[in-house]
């Protein structure tokens, strides 16, 4: 199976900030990468698929990125909105696996 | 629109059953690849099952061989035989729609249903 690990687990932040969360699969996904947010009580919500592509609807202060193994999740000025855990999850085989999460607070 | 509304969770004792269905609107089930998806309480998201359009399935080894995904093409809906339930499944469960050109990718959710395995 495919692990999935993902940094930092939590972060805080304030309203404005740039944050980057970074994702490594263990082995080659080829760029089956995708994003979720989610809020508490709530289901996640798709943000990115194949590493960069943006879900419609979803603001462009999100992005995502890829260096070698590592792939990357960056909200550019933070919102209010935005706090939330965020994971990362692996799309290339079965079983489909996803990182641990990250959670961004306020600071 | 697409709508995703589980249902069927519960209390239950350790190894016993459940059933769990998904009333899926706006789209075609048979059509579509959709996913089971849990959340144990307070942990990360763990992908359990998938059952493609061409009716294909796969398991997570965690519930390989005790949860069976099928779908009910007359009334639309995906479904999740959960037996021999252990401690472990409690979970919120999730019914969750892929990506039409991106299967794996999971687009659309349900609000999720709570199994609760406890004597």
């Amino acid at each position: 199976d495919i692990q999935m690990t993902q940094s930092p687990s939590s972060l805080s932040a304030s309203v404005g900030d740039s944050v980057t969360i970074t994702c490594r699969a263990s082995e080659d996904i080829s760029n089956s990468l995708a994003w979720y947010q989610q809020k508490p009580g709530k289901a996640p919500k798709l943000l990115l698929y194949a590493t960069s592509r943006l879900e419609s609807g979803v603001p462009s202060r999100f992005s995502g990125s890829r260096s070698g193994a590592d792939y990357t999740l960056t909200i550019s000025s933070l919102q209010p909105e935005d706090f939330a855990t965020y994971y990362c999850q692996q799309y290339y085989t079965p079983p489909f696996t996803f990182g641990p999460g990250t959670k961004v607070d306020i600071k | 629109e697409v709508n995703l509304v589980e249902s069927g969770g519960g209390l239950v004792q350790p190894g016993g059953s459940l059933r769990l269905s998904c009333s899926a609107s706006g789209f075609t089930v048979s059509d579509s690849y959709m996913s089971w998806v849990r959340q144990a309480p307070g942990k990360g998201l763990e992908w359990v099952s998938v059952i493609y359009s061409g009716g294909s399935t796969f398991y997570s080894d965690s519930v390989k061989g005790r949860f069976t995904i099928s779908r009910d093409n007359s009334k639309n809906t995906l479904d999740l035989q959960i037996n021999s339930l252990r401690v472990e499944d409690t979970a919120v469960y999730y019914c969750t729609r892929d990506a039409v050109t991106f299967g794996g990718v999971f687009e659309y959710w349900g609000q999720g249903t709570l199994i609760s395995v406890s004597s």
